[in-house]
């Protein structure tokens, strides 16, 4: 099956720093790539959208300047969350999907602890 | 907009039973795609199981089966043989047919496993 990893798998940093969470589609060309949030013993939440080459498409209520998401290659997503906040600590989880699959393939996640 | 509900938040069942986790959504639309997540502690997500409306057959993946009633519907999943393994957070996910859309998911099941 289709591997997606995620880097890094925890991370912890002082509140008001940036956090770069790397994404990547192992085996295939990821068209299409999602990004996730999930809060303990709750659902996933889609945060947003982005397809290679283009920008993002955010959920409503999800804001763009906070949480910077870059599809620069057909392999590669990347999720920054700029000046975290304690508020901003949750499990982030990537997803891609390639064009003619209609499943997602699901990255294993990343623990963000701000303090 | 579509919506997936899940009404058992948790469930239990011995090993070596059968369970059966509930799954209903509403959408306008006549294509669609149906899936099974499952998420055991490490959190990673794995595709458990897939339907497509449009095939009438009752998917099957080894121990585990859908029933799928497309007019009610709903899309309950079965678990035979239960295995210690199983224990685990379900997801009941819906994702429309264009290529644009995006996966929605219900709210979990969380699923014991008793000796």
């Amino acid at each position: 099956g289709a591997v997606v990893s995620q880097h890094p798998s925890w991370v912890i940093c002082k509140s008001g720093t940036s956090v770069k969470i790397e994404c990547r589609s192992l085996d295939f060309q990821a068209t299409t790539m999602f990004w996730y949030r999930q809060f303990p013993k709750q659902s996933l939440m889609l945060m947003a959208t982005s397809n290679e080459g283009s920008k993002a498409t955010y959920e409503q209520g999800v804001e763009k300047d906070k949480f910077l998401i870059n599809h620069a290659s057909l392999t590669l997503s990347t999720l920054t969350v700029t000046s975290a906040h304690p508020e901003d600590s949750s499990f982030y989880i990537c997803s891609a999907r390639y064009t003619g699959r209609n499943e997602q393939f699901f990255g294993p996640g990343t623990r963000l602890t701000v303090l | 907009a579509q919506t997936v509900t899940q009404s058992q938040p948790e469930m239990s069942v011995q090993e070596a039973e059968t369970v059966t986790l509930s799954c209903t959504y509403d959408t306008s639309e006549s294509d669609y795609y149906l899936f099974w997540y499952k998420q055991p502690p490490s959190r990673q997500m794995i595709l458990v199981i897939r339907q497509e409306a449009y095939k009438q057959q009752n998917a099957t993946e080894n121990r585990f089966s859908v029933n799928f009633q497309k007019a009610a519907k709903s899309f309950s999943l079965k678990i035979s043989d239960s295995q210690l393994g199983d224990a685990a957070m379900y997801f009941c996910a819906y994702r429309g047919s264009g290529t644009a859309s995006k996966l929605t998911f219900g709210t979990g099941t969380r699923l014991q496993v008793t000796l």
